[in-house]
């Protein structure tokens, strides 16, 4: 069945990066694009982002432009999201989704990943 | 960006009776890139409209979207005890924007 898989909870320092997993299983990989979406606590959804598996394009909103990296390894169907300097504003779940490609839905999801920002 | 309001903020209502969730866009949408998810606490977002109106794959049909332009609905005709949960539209145009959510809560 269509797997997402994120790494484990993280605690982070106030400037520091934080660099979370996505590992694909269940499908082909290349046909399904990955989006990064977070909820802070108390608050809602936010995207983070979308990497290609196929060709490692991506694309980040305004916000996160030079501060969120992408990545992915098609030899072990994971994706990858690097996020710099983080702030308190950056404590949060972040999810990894699954699209097929140009569809504008997210059908499968990963378990989330826990990222605390605290001194 | 397109902004997505949703309403109201928090609707009670008991088992058996029908909601309707509200999202507006602060302008016209394509209306295949908008979609609604289900989050509850401690587990992942669940899709379940997309399109405006089709059902994801495994959805009750009591669970049913609408709308065009800049003006979407999400109806559950007959509440179930699992579908108090927190809802979210979520739209495309150059970059994904979600609602802030509508809390579904029993009453």
């Amino acid at each position: 069945q269509v797997l997402l898989v994120q790494s484990g909870a993280e605690v982070k320092k106030p400037g520091a990066s934080v660099k979370v997993s996505c590992k694909a299983s269940g499908y082909t990989f290349a046909d399904y694009l990955i989006h990064w979406v977070r909820q802070a606590p108390g608050q809602g959804l936010e995207w983070v982002g979308v990497v290609n598996p196929n060709n490692g394009d991506v694309d980040y909103p305004q916000k996160f432009r030079g501060r969120v990296t992408m990545t992915r390894d098609t030899s072990t169907t994971t994706v990858y999201m690097e996020v710099s300097s983080l702030g308190s504003e950056d404590t949060a779940v972040y999810y990894c989704s699954r699209e097929r490609g140009a569809t504008y839905f997210f059908d499968h999801w990963g378990q989330g990943t826990l990222v605390t920002v605290s001194s | 960006e397109i902004v997505l309001t949703q309403s109201p903020g928090t609707l009670a209502l008991s088992p058996g009776e029908r909601a309707t969730l509200s999202c507006r866009a602060s302008q016209r949408v394509n209306t295949i890139t908008l979609g609604w998810y289900q989050l509850k606490p401690g587990q992942v977002p669940r899709l379940l409209i997309y399109g405006a109106s089709n059902r994801a794959t495994g959805i009750p049909d009591r669970f049913s979207g609408s709308g065009s332009g800049t003006d979407f609905t999400l109806t559950i005709s007959r509440l179930e005890p699992e579908d108090f949960a927190v809802y979210y539209c979520k739209v495309y145009d150059a970059a994904y924007s979600f609602g802030q959510g509508t809390r579904l809560e029993v009453k």
